[in-house]
């Protein structure tokens, strides 16, 4: 099975300030990587799809790079609603499975 | 408007069942695939089955092979999720979502509200 692990588990910066998230996998899942914001209580919500495609209506400073079994998430500017928690997902072709990061949570300072 | 709406949620004392609906609109709910996802009180979110469009394909995580059935019913639009022999780690929000499956692809690009599944005596 692959696993997903995430860095940092949470961190606090400052309104503007770059953010970045990363994720790792056990082995080599290509480009096979989601990532999600979860605000308390609600649902996640699909950022970036395919490791580094924004999700349509996704405000353009979320981005994503990487390939392989190393990925980066990044918030360009730290905005006050981009107060979440952010998963990673990986997902398999055969067989269909999927597995989620551990998540970061992402505060204000 | 793409919805999803979870419902069957409840209190159930371990070894018990229970069945998990999710009524979808605003697509045409045959054309994708579909899973479930639960999140634990306080924890992170954990994938746990998904289903083909037609139902021929179904994966489960480990945890929950031999007691959980994802089933769908494309005349009505809706998902399911059949929980047997429930054990308390199995206390969750579920959450069903839209599936982008394809050749080399997936993401879930539509949740639900989620229902609270309990399981104690």
């Amino acid at each position: 099975d692959i696993q997903m692990t995430q860095s940092p588990s949470s961190l606090s910066a400052s309104v503007g300030d770059r953010v970045t998230i990363t994720c790792q996998a056990s082995q080599d899942i290509s480009n096979y990587l989601n990532w999600y914001q979860q605000k308390p209580g609600k649902a996640p919500k699909l950022l970036i799809y395919d490791a580094s495609n924004l999700e349509t209506g996704v405000p353009s400073r979320f981005s994503g790079s990487g390939s392989g079994t190393d990925f980066t998430f990044t918030i360009s500017s730290l905005q006050p609603e981009d107060i979440a928690t952010y998963y990673c997902q990986q997902y398999d072709n055969l067989p269909r499975y999927s597995t989620f990061g551990p998540g970061t949570k992402v505060d204000i300072k | 408007e793409v919805q999803l709406v979870e419902s069957g949620g409840g209190l159930v004392q371990p070894g018990g069942s229970l069945r998990l609906s999710c009524a979808a609109s605003g697509f045409t709910f045959s054309s994708y695939w579909m899973s479930w996802v639960r999140q634990a009180p306080g924890k992170g979110l954990e994938w746990v089955a998904n289903i083909k469009q037609d139902g021929s394909e179904k994966y489960y995580v480990d945890s929950v092979k031999g007691r959980f059935t994802i089933s769908r019913d494309n005349a009505k639009n809706s998902l399911y999720l059949q929980m047997n022999s429930l054990r308390a780690e199995d206390t969750a929000v579920y959450y069903c979502a839209r599936d982008q499956r394809g050749f080399r692809e997936s993401r879930l690009d539509y949740w639900g509200q989620g229902t609270l599944v309990t399981v104690s005596s």
